[in-house]
């Protein structure tokens, strides 16, 4: 079945550094990635919908200049939070569509900000 | 804008006994699809049944079923004979039927099973 690889699974930084979380799709080509984030015990919160070769569509209320997203391939797209801080700290989840395939969650990044 | 409304924060079932999530959903489309995840504790998440909105025939997938009501715009999800490993957060999702769409997710349901 399809398969996206997201890494790092955990990570912690230090406060005004930045993290980059891949998203790898391994067996199909993703034309469309999602990028959610997910407080505890919250549900699933859309940051962003990214296309290939496009520059991602945020939505309301996330910075972009701090949550940059890159899809520069079919099988690769990438969220960088940068100038991270403690209130960053989340649960971060891919999902990739390719249309007829339908979606494919990535197993999310949790990250830490000290 | 779609809406996605899951009114059960916390269910509990005992294990082989068969329980019930509620969901409902407010859109104005006629094209689209509906969806239950599974959440459990590694937070991956996984599909349990999909559903288009176009088939009248209710989704099936082993132990789980859905009872789909589009006029009441209901998308309940019965689990049949309950096992511990689907103790699990179960989120209820919606995605247009138009295009790469995301999903919009309700507020999920924390099933928990007694053994």
């Amino acid at each position: 079945g399809a398969v996206v690889s997201q890494h790092p699974s955990r990570v912690i930084c230090k406060s005004g550094t930045s993290v980059k979380i891949e998203c790898r799709s391994l067996d199909f080509q993703a034309t469309t990635m999602f990028w959610y984030r997910q407080f505890p015990k919250k549900s699933l919160m859309l940051m962003a919908t990214s296309n290939e070769g496009s520059k991602a569509t945020y939505e309301q209320g996330v910075e972009k200049d701090k949550f940059l997203i890159n899809h520069a391939s079919l099988t690769l797209s990438t969220l960088t939070v940068t100038s991270a801080h403690p209130e960053d700290s989340s649960f971060y989840i891919c999902s990739a569509s390719s249309g007829s395939r339908g979606y494919t969650f990535g197993s999310g990044t949790r990250l830490t900000v000290v | 804008a779609q809406t996605v409304t899951q009114s059960q924060p916390e269910m509990s079932v005992q294990e082989a006994e068969t329980v019930t999530l509620s969901c409902t959903y407010d859109t104005s489309e006629s094209d689209y699809y509906l969806f239950w995840y599974k959440q459990p504790p590694s937070r991956q998440m996984i599909l349990v049944i999909r559903q288009e909105a176009y088939k009248q025939q209710n989704a099936t997938e082993n132990r789980f079923s859905v009872n789909f009501q589009k006029a009441a715009k209901s998308f309940s999800l019965k689990i049949s004979d309950s096992q511990l490993g689907d103790a699990a957060m179960y989120f209820c999702a919606y995605r247009s039927g138009s295009g790469n769409t995301p999903l919009v997710f309700g507020k999920g349901t924390r099933l928990s099973v007694i053994a």
